[in-house]
């Protein structure tokens, strides 16, 4: 089965600090990978996608993402991150019909 | 709006009753999804159905039993729910092979006392 590890559980930051997350999974195959987004009291909405070409991806808001194949590897990073970006972030990977989450971290940016 | 609506969108349970969650989406998706959010742990699968009239266990199906109603329908039933399925529950529906995004509805929040 799948597994999906994010390194952090809860990162704090100051306004206009950059962000980095990183999120390593296990399957070897091919692989559809994401970043979901979820501020306090909403649901998950989609921050970015890979699905093959460009290892390095933008997504909404100014957050990008690398896919480093050979390190099963696909971190989230923000050069300069503010309040809004408050919120939980959670790494998935789609393989086999099935999308399989991190278990999310926690980003709290102080103003 | 097109998306996935899931009801009710809380509620609160006694140990060993019944209820079920349904799903709908306007989307014309495929596959839909049900799953479960605890703090710490993430988003874990608990049942899926690739296609109309097709369903099969995600990561955590113990005590949950599902329903493809129909391609707009998906159902997560709790026959005798426990302290421990207390949880928030999302539904989310894809489209076919080459869009593998998933959309989520706004969840819902169980509580079994």
């Amino acid at each position: 089965a799948q597994s999906v590890s994010q390194h952090n559980h809860h990162v704090i930051l100051s306004e206009a600090a950059s962000l980095e997350l990183g999120c390593n999974y296990s399957y070897g195959g091919t692989v559809n990978l994401f970043w979901y987004v979820q501020y306090p009291g909403q649901h998950l909405q989609l921050l970015l996608k890979y699905f093959s070409g460009d290892p390095l991806v933008k997504g909404i808001k100014g957050f990008e993402a690398e896919f480093i194949k050979s390190k099963f590897s696909f971190n989230l990073r923000k050069p300069s991150v503010q309040w809004s970006d408050t919120a939980e972030y959670f790494c998935a990977v789609y393989s086999d019909y099935k999308l399989s989450f991190g278990a999310g971290t926690t980003v709290t940016v102080r103003a | 709006n097109a998306g996935v609506t899931q009801t009710p969108k809380f509620q609160v349970l006694k140990t060993g009753q019944s209820m079920t969650l349904q799903c709908a989406q306007d989307m014309n998706h495929n596959s839909m999804y049900w799953y479960r959010q605890d703090p710490g742990m993430g988003l874990r699968l608990i049942y899926y159905s690739a296609s109309e009239g097709t369903t099969d266990k995600g990561e955590v199906p113990n005590g949950y039993n599902v329903s493809r109603l129909n391609k707009r329908e998906f159902s997560l039933r709790l026959e005798s729910a426990a302290p421990s399925q207390t949880s928030v529950y999302f539904c989310a529906s894809r489209t076919g092979p080459g869009a593998n995004v998933l959309t989520f509805g706004a969840g819902s929040r169980l509580t079994v006392l």
